[in-house]
């Protein structure tokens, strides 16, 4: 059973283009949450989402982010117009269901370097 | 809001025994959870607990006190592959995690 799969694990952009995160979630988990971790700095909560829906979006900004979790593919984290500051480790997680106690499984992460 | 407070840093010799302390406030607690994590690898699971007490798990033991918002990771019998970042996790309304910004541990000859 394959874990979570991200791609790519390493991504270079130039300010201004835009970032593309791939993930895809642990066979029969449909429940995958986004996080962010800056240099130095704890993970940040950023997106959960269920097939086609977004549940939670608290952690997102309110800009240049989108997040979206087709009914067939994987999850895609969006960002245009990269920043400096959106160089970071983010990272997918999936569970099996919402409940609190199902742990949620972590993958490689995507190192986003803006140049 | 949510706040976790845990050691940045922790030093132990191989062999011996270490405790990661965190203390924390959240809203809509529904278990705490420490994941461990390499440098530059994803976090892994290392346990959850929801209610009072102890849970044992080979080297891995974790303490829950919930009326004083406080959570200990117990390592035991240190290997050099246990130098990593601990990660404390209070799980809060719909499954999200709120993570501290880890403890270092140096594990040392």
């Amino acid at each position: 059973n394959a874990g979570v799969m991200q791609n790519p694990r390493h991504l270079v952009r130039r300010r201004g283009q835009e970032a593309r995160l791939r993930c895809s979630p642990m066979k029969g988990h449909s429940h995958v949450y986004w996080y962010r971790q800056l240099p130095e700095e704890g993970l940040k909560f950023m997106v959960y989402l269920q097939k086609e829906n977004i549940i939670d979006e608290s952690g997102m900004p309110k800009e240049r982010f989108s997040a979206e979790f087709p009914k067939e593919g994987p999850s895609i984290l969006r960002i245009q117009q990269v920043v400096r500051g959106d160089s970071a480790a983010y990272f997918c997680a999936s569970s099996p269901t919402a409940t609190a106690k199902n742990i949620q499984y972590f993958g490689a992460g995507t190192r986003l370097s803006v140049l | 809001g949510q706040n976790i407070d845990q050691p940045t840093e922790m030093t132990a010799t191989e062999g011996a025994i270490v405790q990661i302390n965190c203390t924390y406030q959240t809203s809509g607690f529904n278990g705490l959870f420490w994941y461990q994590q390499h440098a530059g690898e994803a976090p892994t699971f290392l346990s959850y607990n929801v209610l009072d007490g102890l849970e044992e798990k080979g080297r891995f033991s974790s303490f829950l006190s919930r009326s004083k918002g406080y959570s200990y990771l117990l390592l035991k019998e240190l290997q050099m592959k246990d130098s990593a970042s601990y990660l404390c996790a209070p799980a809060g309304t719909a499954s999200k995690l709120t993570f501290g910004t880890g403890t270092r541990l140096q594990v040392t000859l």
